[in-house]
């Protein structure tokens, strides 16, 4: 079947230290994978994707590669920012998941100054 | 450009009564998705919908729950008879269509509490 493992958190690092937020996968063929960002008391909000192996997503200074070999595909940031708590998520969807999103169970991060 | 709207934010219900969520997809959008978070965990999928159609309903408990995305209007995630399990975060999504290569775009969700 289809699932995602995320890191449990929560996480907390300080100002303009280094992220990284491990997440592996289980599916058939070739998903597309994605990461979103959720602010407290808002909605998920899309933070960057990759559609196929050795696609690296970025944005905002997140960046994060599909790794085939490895099933994963892990979330970084050089240097956090106290605007970056949140809980984030990553997830899969496409071949064999369909439309369906399949999410992780979230890493919630607290960036301290 | 509006995004996806839920309403309403927060919805308290007692155990026995009706549950009435509403999702208002972005301009444009003609595909819905419902999703419920419950505490501490992830999103799981619960149902996909095309105005008028029902396309992927695997993720819905089998009782009690119903969604309806009319010609008109928004989609609509009904729970009947409410229980304590059913609390919970509910968040709609919507696409510009079902390819899997598109994002999909979350609303704030409504977060239901059953007492």
């Amino acid at each position: 079947g289809n699932s995602v493992t995320q890191m449990e958190g929560p996480v907390t690092l300080s100002e303009e230290a280094f992220l990284t937020i491990n997440c592996t996968y289980t599916a058939t063929g070739y998903p597309s994978l994605f990461w979103y960002v959720q602010y407290p008391g808002e909605g998920l909000q899309l933070l960057l994707k990759a559609t196929k192996a050795d696609d690296k997503g970025s944005n905002k200074g997140f960046e994060a590669t599909y790794r085939k070999e490895t099933t994963s595909f892990h979330l970084e940031k050089g240097s956090v920012q106290v605007s970056d708590s949140a809980v984030y998520f990553c997830a899969l969807s496409g071949s064999s998941a369909g439309n369906q999103f399949y999410f992780g169970t979230g890493t919630s991060l607290t960036v301290i100054p | 450009n509006a995004g996806v709207m839920q309403n309403p934010r927060h919805l308290v219900r007692r155990r026995g009564q009706e549950a009435r969520l509403r999702c208002s997809p972005m301009k444009g959008h003609s595909h819905v998705y419902w999703y419920r978070q419950l505490p501490e965990e992830g999103l799981k999928f619960m149902v996909y919908l095309q105005k008028e159609n029902i396309i992927d309903e695997s993720g819905m408990p089998k009782e009690r729950f119903s969604a309806e995305f009319p010609k008109e209007g928004p989609s609509i995630l009904r729970i009947q008879q409410v229980v304590r399990g059913d609390s919970a975060a509910y968040f709609c999504a919507s696409s510009p269509a079902g390819l899997q290569t598109y994002e999909q775009y979350f609303g704030p969700g409504t977060r239901l509490t059953v007492t």
